[in-house]
């Protein structure tokens, strides 16, 4: 089983939808969860780090955290073209050991 | 955040030669990270890079193939050593800021032929 699994897509949402990703992993005894955002040709950006159970919002981006189910989500409001791109789920293993999904490739259609 | 560059940003080379990867930050950084992402996949860290202490591998990745350096708290290189097409990828720098959060560089994109 691997250790931070996503759905490879691609997931295609039109301009203005909610677009809905999501991740799981393995290890129970992990702490902090990561969403970075990558352009095709690019390096991975930041979007959001969580923590804690629960949303967190920041944005027209939420980061979902359920620990007890092993899943972290991210939700992109009112889609653009702009957040066409693949999308990297990390999971923080403890001891500076970070595990990155295969990542979801979003398109959005004008 | 942090201010990460790498040098040079792609390259390409000949089988059986070595490369050496740059990567500079604008400030100070304990944990520096060398990843390799191949065409389509997803991350792969190569090693740890600490200043003061030799580099930590991952399982499948040895010092001959990818020796480190890390002369000080903003400055670290990677060399890919007697490559194979098969080395052909992006190798990229991270940096942690805080307690766990990475930072990339842009990036190296390397082809050998």
């Amino acid at each position: 089983q691997k250790e931070v699994e996503q759905n490879s897509g691609p997931l295609s949402v039109p301009e203005g939808a909610i677009a809905s990703l999501n991740c799981t992993y393995s290890d129970r005894g992990s702490q902090s969860f990561f969403w970075y955002r990558q352009y095709s040709g690019k390096s991975p950006e930041l979007i959001m780090s969580i923590y804690s159970n629960g949303d967190k919002e920041d944005g027209r981006f939420t980061a979902q955290l359920n620990k007890a189910s092993q899943y972290v989500s991210l939700l992109i409001r009112d889609s653009q073209p702009s957040d066409s791109a693949t999308y990297l789920c990390a999971v923080n293993l403890g001891n500076n050991d970070m595990r990155f999904g295969a990542g979801t490739r979003l398109t959005v259609k004008p | 955040s942090a201010v990460i560059s790498q040098k040079p940003s792609r390259d390409i080379c000949q089988r059986g030669t070595s490369l050496t990867i740059q990567c500079q930050v604008d400030s100070q950084v304990t944990m520096m990270f060398w990843y390799r992402q191949q065409p389509g996949q997803s991350l792969t860290l190569i090693a740890t890079a600490n200043q003061g202490s030799e580099a930590t591998y991952e399982s499948g990745f040895v010092i001959d193939k990818f020796p480190i350096s890390r002369p000080n708290l903003t400055f670290s290189t990677l060399t890919v050593s007697n490559m194979s097409p098969e080395d052909s990828s992006i190798y990229l720098c991270s940096v942690q800021r805080g307690t766990d959060t990475q930072y990339f560089g842009p990036g190296t994109r390397l082809t050998v032929l």
